[in-house]
């Protein structure tokens, strides 16, 4: 199975401040059809876990665009330019280009 | 406006079985693929399997091939999972999530259903 390791897994920012999350895949997510399924999820405290980021870079519809995401093959960031005080909670990359579908370990965003 | 509504907390005794739903609306519900994902406390995310409703087919990780039933009834645009043989690993919440093929990308989710296995 595909591993995805995800750091740091906790990350404490004051709003406004830009961070980013990694994500590293023990595999490349190069599908064969040229597409990278690589997505960012967000769980807020008590909320099921909500599309930020599909496709590596591609913004889900109604997602702030401070959130961005890049990356290529085994490396992916997530990045939240501006963060502010709704942003906190767990995010999850999760790939789906490979059986089974796997996802990272999460990285826990505090807001200072 | 697309929902997924799970049912409600279930307690089971160790050994017994529970089924959850996942009823949809908003959608076609034959043409999208279900996924269930597995989230015990305080943990992450993990992907059960999924179900597509239209043909009844079905896909397992492989650690929940003897846990898990995917089922689903069109009649009712209702997803469900059965565990079997519950364990105190069994605890967790469980969710459906909507699966869009197009853009390969988990787009909808249900609120989450928690399931305690206690004697």
């Amino acid at each position: 199975d595909v591993v995805l390791t995800q750091t740091p897994p906790t990350l404490s920012a004051t709003i406004g401040q830009s961070v980013s999350i990694s994500c590293r895949s023990s595999q490349s997510l190069l599908d064969s059809d040229g597409d990278t399924y690589l997505n960012w999820l967000l769980q807020r405290p008590g909320q099921s876990p909500q599309l930020l980021i599909y496709s590596v870079s591609n913004l889900e519809s109604g997602v702030p665009n401070r959130f961005s995401g890049s990356g290529s093959e085994t490396d992916f960031t997530l990045k939240i330019s501006g963060v502010e005080a709704e942003d906190l909670g767990v995010y999850y990359c999760m790939q789906a280009t490979h059986a089974p579908l796997t996802f990272g370990s999460g990285t826990k965003l505090e807001i200072k | 406006e697309v929902q997924l509504q799970q049912s409600g907390p279930e307690v089971g005794r160790p050994g017994s079985s529970v089924k959850i739903s996942c009823k949809a609306s908003g959608y076609t519900f034959t043409d999208y693929v279900m996924n269930w994902v597995k989230q015990s406390p305080g943990q992450g995310l993990e992907w059960i399997g999924w179900i597509d409703p239209e043909y009844g087919s079905t896909d397992y990780a492989e650690k929940f091939k003897k846990k898990a039933t995917l089922t689903a009834d069109t009649s009712s645009s209702t997803a469900y999972i059965q565990l079997s043989s519950l364990t105190s690993e069994d605890t967790a919440t469980y969710f459906c999530a909507r699966y869009d093929s197009s853009y390969i990308r988990f787009d909808y989710w249900g609120q989450g259903v928690m399931v305690t296995v206690s004697s």
